[in-house]
């Protein structure tokens, strides 16, 4: 069974500090990993999307990692703001003849002044 | 980038009544809309892919004479949730793919069934 798992389930940091997502995915056979922002009563925006040869992508101050022999990606946010306050959710993307997307149940990120 | 329009954001009604959904995909042409449920604290669940067209083709589990889905246009895309209980209550999300963009989402709306 595709599953998508993600962690911590939430984590709360100060302003401007770092921290880093992690997705562990079993989606067979795997397509891309994408990550997403959303934000609370919003739908998800997409922050990065790698493929099988990527193993690093960056969006401003988002940097996610892709390791595919290990199943694992992560998810970096440099310098955080009060506007990163949202979900993040890696969902991952299995080439079954159509794209079949599995999602993580998010980490629930907080930025406190 | 592509967009995706999606109203209303919010909708309350009362038990058994009914409740449509728009998705309009702007500037680009959306063949095929995916419908997704998702619950507090809970993960996105696709519902439903609606292909312009042509009928709906329902997750398992997922009523489709509840729910339903037309797409008679390649801009949109609606859900009708029909004779709604407050189990129907929910955060419904489109979601549109495009070539350049990948998976673009609709803002979500909010369904509280009284």
């Amino acid at each position: 069974k595709n599953q998508v798992e993600q962690s911590p389930q939430s984590l709360i940091i100060l302003e401007g500090k770092n921290c880093t997502l992690q997705c562990n995915y079993t989606v067979s056979p795997f397509s891309n990993l994408r990550w997403y922002k959303q934000d609370t009563g919003r739908g998800p925006v997409s922050l990065t999307i790698m493929t099988f040869s990527e193993n690093t992508k960056s969006n401003g101050r988002y940097t996610a990692t892709l390791d595919a022999d290990t199943k694992q990606s992560s998810l970096h946010i440099t310098a955080s703001q009060l506007s990163d306050s949202a979900s993040y959710i890696c969902v991952v993307s299995a080439n079954l003849g159509n794209e079949k997307l599995t999602f993580g149940t998010g980490t629930r990120l907080t930025i406190i002044p | 980038g592509a967009v995706v329009s999606q109203h209303p954001s919010r909708v309350i009604c009362k038990s058994g009544t009914s409740v449509k959904i728009e998705c309009r995909s702007l500037d680009f042409q959306a063949t095929t809309m995916f419908w997704y449920r998702q619950f507090p604290k809970q993960s996105l669940m696709l519902m439903a892919t609606s292909n312009e067209g042509s009928k709906a083709t329902y997750e398992q589990g997922v009523e489709k004479d509840k729910f339903l889905i037309n797409h008679a246009s390649l801009t949109l895309s609606t859900l009708t949730v029909t004779s709604a209980h407050p189990e129907d209550s929910s955060f419904y999300i489109c979601s549109a793919w495009t070539t350049s963009e990948g998976y673009t989402f609709g803002s979500g709306t909010r369904l509280t069934v009284v």
